[in-house]
C-alpha cells in the first residue's frame, strides 16, 4: 500500500533549526511536496522536490533522496510564527497525492 | 473573489439531511479537488475534477457527489448527512500543466458537525 509517515509532533526553541522527516512509499514517483498550516487554517505551499538534493528557500530548505523514499523540512532561525502542522505529501505515478498525518511544531521562546 | 472561496465555513446539521459546500475560484485553475481533514488523519481526497465536465473519485467518496459544470465551481453534496461526516472540508484547485505537478491552492475551510 501507500503510505506517508512523519513524526506527529515536534517541539524547538526560538532561534534554532529544527527538521522534520518524511519517509514515503508509492506507486510510482512524481514528486514530494510541503505544506504548512496554521491551526484553524487552509495549508499553503512551501516546496516541491523531485530531484534529490536539497532545496533552499530561505529560512526553509527541503531535502530529498528518492533512492531511500526520504525527505526533510529544515526550518532555521525558528520565529514563533513557525508553530504550525506541517505536512508531507507524495506524488504517485497517477500524478495522487498521498498526504501524511502532518507534524505539529511547537516553537518555545 | 480573490482565490479560492469556500462556504459556509462553518455548518451544524441534522443527520439525513442534504447539504452542498460550495466551492469558487477565479485563477482559471483547470483542476479542483474535495479534501476531508480529520485529526490525527491525513487529508483524504473525496473526489476531484482535472476539467471541467469531468469529474473523478478519490479515496472515500461514498456518501459525497460532485459536479464541474463550468471551470471556476466545483459544489460537494452529502445526499444525507451521517454523523461520521463531520469533518472539516477543504477545497483545492491547481493549474495542472504537462507535469501535473502543480501546487495546490486551498479555500478557507468548511467546518461541518452532522448530529
Amino acid at each position: 500500500g501507500q503510505n506517508i509517515d512523519q513524526p506527529t509532533e515536534m517541539t524547538a526553541t526560538e532561534g534554532a533549526i529544527v527538521q522534520i522527516n518524511c519517509t514515503y512509499q508509492t506507486s510510482g514517483f512524481n514528486g514530494l511536496f510541503w505544506y504548512q498550516q496554521h491551526a484553524g487554517e487552509a495549508p499553503t505551499f512551501l516546496s516541491y522536490n523531485v530531484l534529490d538534493g536539497l532545496e533552499e528557500k530561505g529560512r526553509f530548505s527541503s531535502f530529498l533522496s528518492r533512492s531511500k523514499g526520504y525527505s526533510y523540512l529544515l526550518l532555521k532561525e525558528l520565529q514563533m510564527k513557525d508553530s504550525a502542522s506541517y505536512l508531507c505529501a507524495a506524488l504517485d505515478s497517477n500524478y495522487q497525492l498521498i498526504w501524511g498525518a502532518g507534524t505539529k511544531l511547537i516553537i518555545k521562546p | 473573489i480573490a482565490g479560492i472561496t469556500q462556504a459556509p465555513t462553518s455548518q451544524i446539521l441534522a443527520a439525513g439531511r442534504r447539504m452542498t459546500l460550495r466551492c469558487t475560484q477565479d485563477m482559471r485553475h483547470n483542476a479542483m479537488y474535495w479534501y476531508r481533514q480529520d485529526l490525527g488523519l491525513g487529508l483524504r481526497l473525496i473526489h476531484y475534477s482535472n476539467t471541467a465536465g469531468t469529474t473523478g473519485k478519490g479515496e472515500v467518496p461514498d456518501g459525497y457527489s460532485v459536479s464541474r459544470a463550468n471551470t471556476d465551481d466545483f459544489p460537494l453534496t452529502l445526499a444525507s448527512a451521517v454523523p461520521s461526516q463531520t469533518s472539516v472540508y477543504f477545497c483545492a484547485s491547481s493549474h495542472m500543466g504537462s507535469t501535473h505537478t502543480g501546487e495546490l491552492f486551498f479555500g478557507e475551510g468548511s467546518r461541518l458537525t452532522v448530529l
